[in-house]
């Protein structure tokens, strides 16, 4: 069985540039989460989805990221502008209802 | 304070010894709780779940759980070098879905 799949797995932009990261879940699952970890802590929840609707936001800083799952599959998540402060990587991860997450190989974002 | 607390560590034992993890949460209705191995720059993978008090085991793994304490373990038996890595602890509010909130991680070395 495929795992969750993202891409890219790395980014190096510009700050005031935009962004964006694409995550496919293990097919099968409905609900899609994606998750901000900084450097030497644990993951955080920006956004999670069941099926094609955001259920929890209130993490996500709304200003300047967006997310959006057409369909109830793939999913992409959107920084505009990108500041420096958002150097991370970008975590997705997927489950069946609130049964156990598994984890992309995530995207590292370089904001210079 | 934090919701999920861990000792960021490193955590050094040496190969063959047991090595005890610990988190502690501070949300009482949480229901369930994961142990999640991260290497450096890979993305964290599940190795224990534990939903009841008391002790759960698989192979060399054994996750406790005490919920009048609050409080959540994770040993290692007979442990490797192949073990180094950072061990994440999350909890499930059990109240908002599938969320996890994760502790800053721990970080182990298991030295030959």
């Amino acid at each position: 069985e495929a795992g969750v799949v993202q891409s890219p797995r790395y980014k190096i932009i510009e700050k005031k540039q935009p962004v964006a990261f694409w995550c496919n879940p293990i097919s099968g699952h409905n609900t899609l989460y994606w998750y901000l970890q900084n450097l030497g802590q644990g993951p955080e929840l920006l956004i999670r989805y069941e099926n094609e609707e955001a259920v929890d936001d209130s993490q996500l800083p709304k200003d300047r990221f967006s997310a959006e799952r057409l369909k109830g599959v793939d999913s992409t998540l959107k920084i505009q502008p990108a500041e420096l402060g958002d150097s991370a990587v970008y975590l997705c991860a997927s489950s069946w209802g609130t049964d156990t997450q598994y984890f992309g190989p995530g995207t590292r974002l370089t904001v210079l | 304070q934090k919701e999920v607390e861990q000792n960021s560590g490193p955590l050094s034992v040496p190969e063959g010894a047991i090595a005890s993890l610990n988190c502690t949460y501070s949300d009482r209705g949480s229901q369930s709780f994961f142990w999640y191995r991260q290497y450096s720059g890979k993305s964290p993978e599940l190795i224990m779940s534990i939903y009841s008090n008391g002790d759960k085991e698989d192979g060399r793994f054994t996750a406790q759980l005490n919920k009048a304490s609050q409080y959540v373990s994770l040993l290692i038996r007979d442990s490797q070098p192949s073990d180094s890595a950072t061990y994440l602890c999350a909890v499930n509010p059990g109240n908002q879905g599938g969320k996890l909130i994760f502790g800053q991680g721990t970080e182990l070395s298991v030295k030959p």
